[in-house]
């Protein structure tokens, strides 16, 4: 599967592999996260979210991990169809305050 | 399936004029937010509101107002619009979880 180290503004996997969408977060106390699809067109859409006392929630063929000692959070999507391809948004934010979201990937899958 | 709505979805209109982004929840949320996002940027939160009565102005400086009268509706006015108003503008939700839906987005252009 393809993966990125930081943050870069695009992806492009195979139809069938794994993804792997990468994003660090800046304040150490933020204590919730949360992915977004958005697809061209259409306001973002809820793909799945985690609090800082977890490392890792799945869901349908996703996973999100957070790492809080490096303040990373990732999105693996497995065995990624084109129907993926959509620009995918992470989002922090501390209790009490708004959610601050960072800049976007684009994924493409070519089949 | 997020039951968020907003009209229009596509907005021309000519400088100065004023206009009003509706947006509208049938899940009872309590809180409510507006974001503006630029093609393929990340979304910056304009106004907030957790309730009846209750506005906040967001992170991005905007001329723009809201009123929240009714817990299901939240509009977004601009009394004189400017063609650095052109963007997307996406309305959003959220109840006792933390996660927002969102709304399919209102694309205005200020010519």
């Amino acid at each position: 599967g393809e993966s990125v180290g930081l943050h870069l503004p695009t992806l492009s996997v195979q139809e069938g592999d794994n993804s792997i969408i990468n994003c660090a977060y800046s304040n150490s106390a933020s204590d919730y996260f949360i992915w977004y699809k958005q697809e061209s067109g259409k306001g973002p859409q809820f793909i799945i979210d985690i609090r800082s006392n977890m490392d890792k929630r799945q869901g349908q063929r996703v996973t999100v991990l957070l790492n809080k000692t490096v303040k990373h959070l990732s999105l693996q999507i497995a065995a990624t169809q084109p129907g993926d391809s959509a620009v995918y948004f992470c989002a922090e934010r501390e209790a009490g305050t708004a959610l601050i979201f960072g800049k976007g990937t684009t994924l493409s899958v070519s089949s | 399936e997020a039951d968020i709505y907003q009209t229009p979805r596509y907005l021309v209109i000519g400088t100065g004029k004023k206009i009003t982004l509706e947006c509208s929840q049938t899940m009872g949320h309590d809180k409510m937010y507006w974001y503006q996002q630029d093609p393929g940027m990340e979304l910056h939160l304009i106004h907030y509101s957790y309730g009846v009565n209750s506005t906040e102005k967001g992170d991005l400086s905007s001329e723009s107002t809201v009123s929240r009268i009714r817990t299901e509706h939240f509009p977004l006015t601009l009394e004189s619009a400017r063609p650095s108003h052109t963007s997307q503008y996406l309305c959003a939700s959220s109840g006792y979880t933390d996660t927002q839906y969102f709304g399919p987005g209102t694309r205005l252009t200020v010519l």
